[in-house]
């Protein structure tokens, strides 16, 4: 079975400044990830997706993520953020037997971007 | 227009009644999917429908009993609803079982009392 760990419940940052938002995950089988975004009083949405090749992936909104098998990490980040990604991020996990359609998510970190 | 909607938004109930959540998808998807958000925003997967048949199961009581009439229509129905029901439930689609991403929801908040 997977799991994921997103450490940071909520992560506080101004404006134009860089953010990382860490996930790790466990699994006994290779992966896909992903990262979703809530943006207040709506449903999750898809910010960007490894699923292989580069190990960099670049999303929606200027986001991007690194996925670090021997770390077993995919930390979301932003050179400088905006007012409007204030948001939920969650990080989730599927492995490649069971295809896409199990996503284990993370519990989430909120990302609170001040002027 | 709306992808993905979820009718009620809120759903405030007693111990022990019946309730419903309706999704629909208009995006033409074969896929639908039910998710429940915890108070600490565990969100965890209950079921998955492909073309109106059960494909995912996820150990859930039984007294939460999904039905998809048609493919663009997934709902759930909760008997004798338990305080631990409370949560927020997400439905999510996708264009195929294999396909990588997920629609949501806006998801529904059922508080039971």
């Amino acid at each position: 079975a997977q799991s994921v760990t997103q450490l940071d419940s909520q992560v506080p940052v101004f404006e134009e400044a860089p953010v990382e938002l860490r996930c790790n995950y466990s699994s006994s089988v290779s992966v896909y990830l992903f990262w979703y975004v809530q943006y207040p009083n709506q449903g999750l949405q898809l910010l960007l997706k490894y699923l292989s090749g580069s190990t960099l992936v670049k999303g929606i909104n200027g986001f991007e993520a690194e996925f670090n098998k021997s770390q077993t990490s995919f930390h979301l980040r932003k050179p400088s953020v905006h007012i409007s990604d204030t948001a939920e991020y969650f990080c989730a996990v599927s492995d490649m037997n069971t295809g896409f359609q199990k996503l284990v998510f993370g519990t989430g970190t909120r990302l609170l971007v001040s002027p | 227009d709306t992808a993905v909607s979820q009718t009620p938004k809120y759903l405030v109930t007693q111990m022990g009644n019946d309730k419903s959540i309706k999704c629909e998808q208009n995006l033409g998807h074969d896929t639908m999917y039910w998710y429940k958000q915890d108070s600490k925003k565990f969100l965890k997967i209950m079921f998955s429908y492909n073309n109106k048949e059960l494909i995912i199961n996820e150990t859930v009581p039984n007294r939460f009993s999904p039905k998809s009439p048609d493919k663009a229509h997934l709902n759930l129905h909760i008997n004798s609803l338990e305080l631990g029901d409370s949560a927020v439930y997400f439905c999510a689609s996708s264009q195929a079982p294999t396909s990588s991403e997920q629609f949501f929801g806006p998801g529904t908040r059922l508080t039971v009392l």
